[in-house]
């Protein structure tokens, strides 16, 4: 009965690979997010998108692009990855302006 | 810009205590403000949610307040048990802000036995 949940939970690649990191919410929530957690721990939003529509991009590298197959879907795709790409990402959704419940996180290292 | 500080950083203090966590915001024009527990190497679980027309939240032992007006919110939590031990973060989502969560530094919690 897991709300959002997020696959892989680990992922670790080298420079220049392309990965995809996969989030899935059953709350029937028409908003998901997702959010970028640095070294420092610091957690900052990157995308948004609400019924399929993208609402927030907050000037990340057109290297990252996020998909939307469906309302309870928000994929994370990241071309030529980057050193400075390691870092936990994190997915949420909320229903608009409401209480937002986070998924369990992705940690990707880059080497 | 929406900014959010928290203070202190770290807090140790001994079990059984009642202890205060402080967040600060720049812009008022919020349309609530949320407090989260991250454990070390996990995700983050929702504690309290307030929103801008409240005054307070409760939550078992735990009790967040909201002075829109002063940008602050404070998160009391009573009779701290080490299991309260965690990352404590606030966020708000400005009414400008397209409904995005603006985290703030957090403030890391260590309840000693």
């Amino acid at each position: 009965d897991t709300a959002v949940s997020q696959t892989p939970k680990y992922l670790v690649t080298q420079m220049g690979n392309d990965k995809s990191i996969k989030c899935e919410q059953n709350l029937g929530h028409d908003t998901m997010y997702w959010y970028k957690q640095d070294s420092k721990k610091f957690l900052k939003i990157m995308f948004s998108y609400n019924n399929k529509e993208l609402i927030i991009n907050e000037t990340v590298p057109n290297r990252f692009s996020p998909k939307s197959p469906d309302k309870a879907h928000l994929n994370l795709h990241i071309n030529s990855l980057e050193l400075g790409d390691s870092a936990v990402y994190f997915c949420a959704s909320s229903q608009r302006e409401w209480e937002q419940y986070f998924g369990p996180g992705t940690r990707l290292t880059v080497t | 810009k929406q900014e959010v500080t928290q203070i202190p950083a770290a807090l140790s203090v001994p079990e059984g205590e009642n202890l205060v966590l402080n967040c600060s915001f720049t812009d008022s024009a919020i349309y609530n403000l949320q407090w989260f527990r991250q454990d070390p190497g996990k995700g983050l679980t929702s504690l309290l949610l307030i929103q801008s027309s409240q005054r307070e939240q409760t939550s078992g032992r735990l009790n967040a307040s909201l002075d829109k007006s002063s940008g602050r919110s404070t998160l009391y939590i009573a009779a701290s048990q080490p299991g309260d031990s965690a990352t404590y973060l606030c966020a708000v989502i400005s009414r400008f802000g397209n409904e995005k969560l603006t985290f703030g530094t957090g403030t890391r919690l260590t309840i000693i036995p």
